[in-house]
């Protein structure tokens, strides 16, 4: 199973400001198949990044995603208010197929 | 726009079994391009994917469950459901559908949600 390892656990930052997140693979992953999503609370997560460094429809270009093997970053560029939520990661592998990262809490101050 | 929505009992009892069903609506489950799946949100595990159906059938399911998980699915309906038997406390979660696309194995529509809380 390959585990996703994000951090830090939580970034708090001011509105304007940049965020780096970061997910780590125990394994090399496919640069095709490792997505962001954005969970604000009481919602399911959404799909903000697919196949490592494209966005999905809708997302603003401020988000953007990078790295591979093992190693991957989410930026957002110029931190919203709105942006305040938990992304995570997530791969496809073997088995069990798909797996997802614990999460990284963003607080704008 | 395709929309997800779980429906099924909030509450289990431990033993029992947890039944839920995905309607989807705005889009055929029929579709060849995607496949559709059940994943849960618990404090203790995080996101947990669970498994997916085909619209044909064919099921694949995570391997730390498949003893205990069904999903089955009625095109007539355009719905999918989830059945996990024998059920504990740790399979307290909110239970999510999610439809699956091919190109880059995203799942890029989402129910809301539902929380099952396994007490007796």
């Amino acid at each position: 199973e390959t585990v996703l390892t994000q951090s830090p656990g939580t970034l708090s930052l001011s509105p304007g400001e940049r965020a780096t997140l970061s997910c780590r693979a125990s394994q090399s992953v496919s640069s095709n198949y490792l997505a962001w999503y954005q969970q604000k609370p009481g919602q399911a997560p959404r799909l903000l990044i697919y196949g490592a460094s494209s966005r999905a429809t809708g997302v603003p270009d401020r988000f953007s995603g990078s790295g591979s093997g093992t190693d991957f970053t989410l930026t957002i560029s110029r931190l919203e208010p709105e942006d305040c939520a938990v992304y995570y990661c997530q791969q496809y592998g073997v088995s069990p197929r798909w797996t997802f990262g614990q999460g990284t809490k963003v607080e704008i101050k | 726009q395709v929309q997800l929505q779980e429906s099924g009992p909030g509450l289990v009892k431990p033993s029992q079994t947890l039944s839920l069903t995905c309607t989807v609506s705005g889009g055929s489950i029929s579709s060849a391009d995607y496949y559709w799946n059940w994943i849960r949100q618990s404090p203790g595990k995080g996101l947990e994917w669970i498994g997916y159906i085909y619209y044909s059938g064919n099921t694949y399911y995570s391997p730390s469950l498949k003893d205990r998980v069904t999903i089955s699915v009625d095109t007539s309906k355009n719905q999918f459901s989830l059945k996990l038997t024998s059920v504990t406390s740790a399979d307290t979660a909110v239970y999510f559908c999610a439809r699956g696309e091919e190109r880059w194995l995203t799942f890029d529509y989402w129910g809301q949600g539902t929380l099952v809380t396994v007490s007796s």
